[in-house]
């Protein structure tokens, strides 16, 4: 089963990019997660589909400013133009043999 | 627009049971895998079970095997987590969520359970 690793915070400027790491377990660098976005008193935000090429689907309604990059076993969330709305938890999840996996989750702090 | 609405949560105590529910729209129910996904206060999110579109397959987290039932209406585009034997450790918002292949792609609100006496 695969581990899926984030650090726990992050923190940028207003205005500026902040660029969030999840990292797959040795044996699972080919598998494909999904990014979300949790905030108090909100319903959990599904951002994006990310595959180990590279290649992303965002769901409904994401801004532009969210991107999403791999590499090796290393899959990027990138907020680009950082707005005060963007303060939240960030989670990674991915799946294996019927099992969902999620991250620790990383805070973004934007100062 | 797809709509995931849990219900059924509220106070329990230690060694109850609870049922929640999702009523589902916006989307053809039958053709995607569930998911049930839950937050303890100040955690992280732990996914709790998941059920196939056609309801014959089912899955459970370790932490519940054995006293969480899952299971789907797919006539009424609802979906039900039976829980019982239900400890404090199960205090949670409990989310229901849509699958997609393999990742979480739409989530509920969530509804609130918490264990004790």
């Amino acid at each position: 089963q695969p581990v899926v690793t984030q650090s726990s915070s992050a923190s940028a400027s207003l205005g500026s990019s902040v660029k969030l790491t999840c990292t797959l377990s040795s044996g699972h660098s080919s598998y494909i997660i999904a990014w979300h976005q949790l905030q108090p008193g909100k319903a959990p935000r599904y951002l994006m589909k990310l595959e180990g090429s590279g290649r992303y689907n965002k769901g409904s309604g994401v801004p532009d400013r969210f991107s999403g990059s791999s590499s090796g076993a290393d899959r990027f969330l990138t907020i680009s133009n950082l707005q005060s709305e963007d303060e939240a938890d960030y989670y990674c999840e991915t799946w294996d043999t019927n099992t969902q996996v999620f991250g620790t989750g990383t805070k973004v702090t934007v100062l | 627009e797809v709509l995931l609405l849990e219900s059924g949560g509220g106070l329990v105590q230690p060694g109850g049971s609870l049922r929640l529910s999702c009523a589902a729209s916006g989307f053809i129910f039958t053709n995607y895998a569930m998911n049930w996904v839950r937050q303890a206060p100040g955690k992280g999110l732990e996914w709790v079970s998941s059920i196939s579109g056609s309801g014959d397959s089912t899955y459970f987290a370790e932490s519940v095997k054995g006293r969480f039932t899952i299971s789907r209406d797919n006539s009424k585009s609802t979906l039900s987590l039976q829980m019982s034997s239900l400890r404090a450790e199960d205090t949670a918002l409990y989310y229901c969520a849509i699958r997609d292949t393999t990742v979480t792609t739409n989530w509920g609100q969530g509804t609130l359970v918490t264990v004790s006496s």
